[in-house]
């Protein structure tokens, strides 16, 4: 079934340590997207890429960096995680087509850092 | 930026029409208006897309007035399945730093 698929599903960190939440699609599509969704606050944009080679700032980057080498992949990296970066995480993916952008969104990966 | 409000939660019971407003004074010319649905555990989903009028599909239908600073969700006879958040997105593929969604209108039906 085409979609997106995260990785970890769940994951709980110390303070301190790299982590690297994972995001595959297989829809071929341009643009790629991580949110972060904190109870209260709704789903917040940490980083973009409009397409392969390209990547943007979000409204919540900072602690967090992305890498978009090939269509498929989009990880998002913490390099020092904190516990303000507990939340649940999703990936989220669109063709990028002009206009009428509709996202699809992977099931999420909920990371705690203690 | 096209900032969005919603309302925080709405209650309805089954059978009822759900009409969710989302207000966005500053929308852009480019910009389409997306709704999407979340339930617990799980990424949120399209529902519906509009320019402009209104737009009508197999779960919802879509009311955009002519000035587009607002649109209205419609959830025809809901039922306790429907209970989740619905989340407002204005923007488009060129601004892709645009695509930031509000805080969502939590929905509970009630039997």
């Amino acid at each position: 079934i085409a979609g997106i698929t995260q990785a970890p599903t769940s994951q709980i960190l110390a303070a301190g340590r790299r982590m690297t939440l994972r995001c595959t699609q297989d829809m071929r599509h341009n643009a790629m997207y991580w949110y972060r969704q904190d109870l209260g606050l709704g789903l917040r944009l940490i980083h973009y890429s409009n397409t392969a080679g390209t990547t943007g700032k979000g409204e919540v980057p900072d602690g967090y960096s992305v890498s978009r080498a090939n269509t498929d992949d989009f990880p998002l990296t913490l390099a020092s995680a904190v516990p303000s970066q507990t939340s649940v995480y999703f990936c989220a993916s669109s063709r990028g087509d002009s206009g009428a952008n509709v996202l699809t969104f992977g099931a999420g990966s909920r990371l705690t850092v203690l | 930026l096209a900032k969005t409000t919603q309302p925080i939660s709405m209650d309805s019971y089954e059978g009822q029409e759900v009409n969710i407003t989302c207000s966005h004074n500053n929308i852009a010319t480019n910009d389409y208006i997306t709704w999407y649905q979340q339930f617990p555990s799980q990424g949120p989903r399209f529902i519906i897309q509009g320019y402009k009028t209104k737009v009508t599909n197999e779960v919802a239908s879509l009311f955009i007035p002519a000035d587009r600073k607002s649109s209205t969700l419609s959830l025809p006879r809901v039922s306790l399945s429907d209970t989740a958040v619905y989340y407002c997105l204005v923007g488009d593929a060129a601004g892709y730093s645009t695509l930031t969604f509000g805080k969502g209108t939590m929905l509970l039906v009630s039997p």
